[in-house]
């Protein structure tokens, strides 16, 4: 079993579509995260969220909103895509107790053309 | 702002031998530091941590050393095994409660040659 399943692997797209990519942990975690690995291979994070809490990397456009309809999933929509959103999409997972320790889904490699 | 470093982008190592692979970091905030590793196609996964109080911590093959004067960790894999073969890596936060402040190198990519 998959512990953080994230779907779909591979997306490809064109400019201005709106998509969502879907992730889902089975750990039993109360933090779920969104990371994004750019051309240049830094991972920063760009939410995480909580049944609490959703924080927000103030440097996340706007197009790019997180939906948790509970606190196994968090869904990650980008509306208007642009090409600089082309890179890899972590999502993550931890108890809040023991946040530094993440776990990662396989990533998904989004490609806007 | 890259908070923190991983300066070699490769390292390949013979089956047997030591692997070192360094992290700087600038922040001084920084009190906890973990090591992370990926396959392709794969999310990271945790390897080993360490934190601020200590400047050792081991795990099987896995030795983690902080040099906090200098700014400075390194992950000691011995002996180095071809599954070994991965992207490693870095990370740093303020405290272990929260992944919120969490930075990342971009990773070291080590090649363990049979």
């Amino acid at each position: 079993d998959t512990a953080v399943s994230q779907t779909p692997k591979y997306l490809v797209t064109q400019m201005g579509n709106d998509k969502s990519i879907k992730c889902e942990q089975n750990l039993g975690h109360d933090t779920m995260y969104w990371y994004k690995q750019d051309s240049k291979k830094f991972l920063k994070i760009m939410f995480s969220y909580n049944n609490k809490e959703l924080i927000i990397n103030e440097t996340v456009p706007n197009r790019f909103s997180p939906k948790s309809p509970d606190k196994a999933h968090l869904n990650l929509h980008i509306n208007s895509l642009e090409l600089g959103d082309s890179a890899v999409y972590f999502c993550a997972s931890s108890h809040s107790a023991g946040g530094s320790k993440l776990f990662f889904g396989s990533g998904t490699q989004l490609s806007v053309l | 702002d890259q908070q923190v470093k991983q300066n070699s982008p490769s390292l390949s190592v013979q089956e047997g031998r030591i692997s070192i692979l360094n992290c700087d970091y600038t922040n001084s905030m920084f009190d906890y530091f973990l090591w992370y590793k990926k396959y392709p196609a794969e999310g990271p996964t945790f390897l080993i941590s360490i934190s601020s109080i200590k400047d050792k911590n081991e795990d099987g093959r896995f030795t983690v050393f902080l040099n906090k004067s200098a700014k400075h960790l390194s992950l000691h894999i011995v002996p180095s095994q071809p599954g070994d073969s991965a992207v490693y890596f870095c990370a740093a936060a303020r405290d272990q409660t929260g992944a919120n402040n969490l930075f990342f190198g971009t990773g070291t990519r080590l090649t363990v040659i049979p």
